[in-house]
């Protein structure tokens, strides 16, 4: 079974604050999805990356593909209140269809 | 925008009851899936489907099904719901065929499900 480990699982930082999510695999992922999900919603996608080594941007949120496309990072500069939130990383497998596995979630407080 | 639709937000039932959770797509995409979401365990995949009357298993199917009589409609069923099946429900669909991992995921904003 394919697993992707998320950490930390909690974050609480001052609004200001530069943090780091990571998400591990001993697998290879033919993509690597993060997504945000609010309190009474469902996850929104937030970008997608597909070749190793992608770097993909998003304002203030940096998004990495490990070369060898087992591993990701999401990297928040200066955070914001709005932030706040549940972040999600979801692998696609090889040969799997457009299965996804999720890793278990960082839930991230800013504080003002 | 595709807008994914779950029919209920909360839903109490009792031990043994046949519940069925329903989700419906505007979209018209092929691709359907349920999840259902615990604290520390991110998502894990119950059911999805590729068409319509298709179904496949996920990662953890014990106790549930799953219909699909139109592209638009994926139900999922709880044939004795127990204790353990107390949970928050996602629904999604996905464009793109075969293997169009790649596709974002579309979410309804789940229900959260309660068995006594």
């Amino acid at each position: 079974t394919q697993l992707l480990e998320q950490s930390p699982q909690f974050l609480s930082i001052q609004e200001g604050e530069n943090l780091t999510v990571y998400c591990n695999s001993s697998s290879v992922f033919s993509s690597l999805q993060w997504y945000r999900q609010e309190p009474g919603e469902g996850p929104v996608l937030l970008v997608t990356v597909v070749t190793g080594g992608e770097v993909k941007k998003l304002k203030r949120l940096t998004f990495q593909f490990g070369d060898a496309r087992k591993d990701s990072s999401l990297h928040i500069t200066a955070a914001q209140p709005g932030d706040t939130g549940l972040y999600l990383c979801a692998g696609g497998p090889y040969n799997q269809g457009g299965k996804l596995i999720f890793g278990q979630g960082t839930e991230l407080s800013v504080k003002p | 925008d595709v807008k994914v639709t779950q029919s209920s937000r909360y839903l109490v039932k009792r031990t043994g009851e046949k519940v069925f959770l329903e989700c419906v797509q505007d979209m018209d995409h092929e691709n359907m899936f349920w999840y259902r979401q615990d604290p520390g365990l991110g998502l894990r995949l119950i059911y999805f489907s590729y068409d319509v009357k298709m179904k496949e298993k996920g990662d953890i199917p014990e106790g549930y099904s799953v219909s699909r009589e139109k592209k638009e409609r994926f139900s999922l069923i709880l044939e004795s719901a127990s204790t353990n099946q107390t949970s928050m429900y996602l629904c999604a669909s996905r464009g793109g065929t075969g293997t169009g991992g790649n596709q974002p995921q579309h979410f309804g904003d789940g229900t959260r499900l309660s068995i006594l």
